[in-house]
C-alpha cells in the first residue's frame, strides 16, 4: 500500500516557539493532503485540507495564522505551528490521497507536540 | 454537514467470540465512502475495511465484515474470532466523493479479554 511519513514523530519545545512536522507521500503523488489533530482518547479532528501549489481550506474554528500549512510540492506538506502554548500540546497525523483516488486515505505516524 | 456517530464508547469480547460495533451517518449525498480504522496504542491508523456506497453487497476481509444498510444509514462492523490482537480503538469514517476529506466517528474501545 501507499506509504506516508511523517517527522518528527515527537517533539518537546517550549512556549512561544515555532515547530515543524513534514508529512511526506513516499511512494505516491499527492494532490490532497489534510492535517488532524487527535486530543487524548478523543476521536481525530479535520483541521485543515492541504492542495498542492494553493492555500490549505481550514476548518471553522481552526486559527489559520497559528496552523500554517504549506503543501510545495505533490509528495510534502508541511504543519507549522506557530508561537506554541501548552494547549497546542496534541497529537496531530497527517493523510494523502492517492491520486485517482481509490477512495482510502494513507496515514502518517502521527506527531506527538509537547509544548512546556 | 455529514455527521458520524459511533454509540459504543466501550465494547469487550472473549477471545474467538463474535462482537459487532455500531455506527451510523448522516448524509444527503448519494455517493461516498465509508470505512473502519483500527487505531493501537501505537496511535497507527490502519485501514480494516471499506464499502462504496454504490456497491449493494456487503464488504469482507478475512475476519471483518460490515454490514452495509444505506436507506438506514448504518454501517456496522462485526468481527468474528476475536483475537487479542484486535484489541483497539476502531474509527468509523466517512467521506464524500465529492469533497474529498474523511469524517470520523468518536471511536469504540474494544477490549478481547483471553
Amino acid at each position: 500500500g501507499a506509504v506516508v511519513s511523517q517527522h518528527p514523530s515527537r517533539v518537546i519545545c517550549k512556549s512561544g516557539t515555532s515547530v515543524k512536522i513534514e508529512c511526506r507521500s513516499l511512494d505516491f503523488q499527492a494532490t490532497t493532503m489534510f492535517w488532524y489533530r487527535q486530543f487524548p482518547k478523543k476521536s481525530l479532528m479535520l483541521m485543515a485540507t492541504s492542495n498542492e501549489g494553493s492555500k490549505a481550506t481550514y476548518e471553522q474554528g481552526v486559527e489559520k495564522d497559528k496552523f500554517l500549512i504549506n503543501h510545495a510540492s505533490l509528495t510534502l506538506s508541511t504543519l507549522t505551528v506557530t508561537s506554541a502554548h501548552p494547549e497546542d500540546s496534541s497529537f496531530y497525523i497527517c493523510s494523502a490521497i492517492l491520486r485517482g483516488n481509490t477512495g482510502e486515505l494513507f496515514f502518517g505516524e502521527g506527531s506527538r507536540l509537547t509544548v512546556l | 454537514a455529514q455527521t458520524v456517530t459511533q454509540s459504543q464508547p466501550e465494547m469487550s469480547v472473549q477471545e474467538a467470540e463474535t462482537v459487532t460495533l455500531s455506527c451510523t451517518y448522516d448524509t444527503s449525498e448519494s455517493d461516498y465512502y465509508l470505512f473502519w480504522y483500527k487505531q493501537p496504542p501505537s496511535r497507527q491508523m490502519i485501514l480494516v475495511i471499506r464499502q462504496e456506497a454504490y456497491k449493494q453487497q456487503n464488504a469482507t476481509e478475512n475476519r471483518f465484515s460490515v454490514n452495509f444498510q444505506k436507506a438506514a444509514k448504518s454501517f456496522s462492523l462485526k468481527i468474528s474470532d476475536s483475537q487479542l490482537g484486535d484489541a483497539a480503538m476502531y474509527f468509523c469514517a466517512y467521506r464524500s466523493a465529492l469533497i474529498g476529506d474523511m469524517r470520523f466517528g468518536a471511536g469504540t474501545r474494544l477490549t478481547v479479554k483471553p
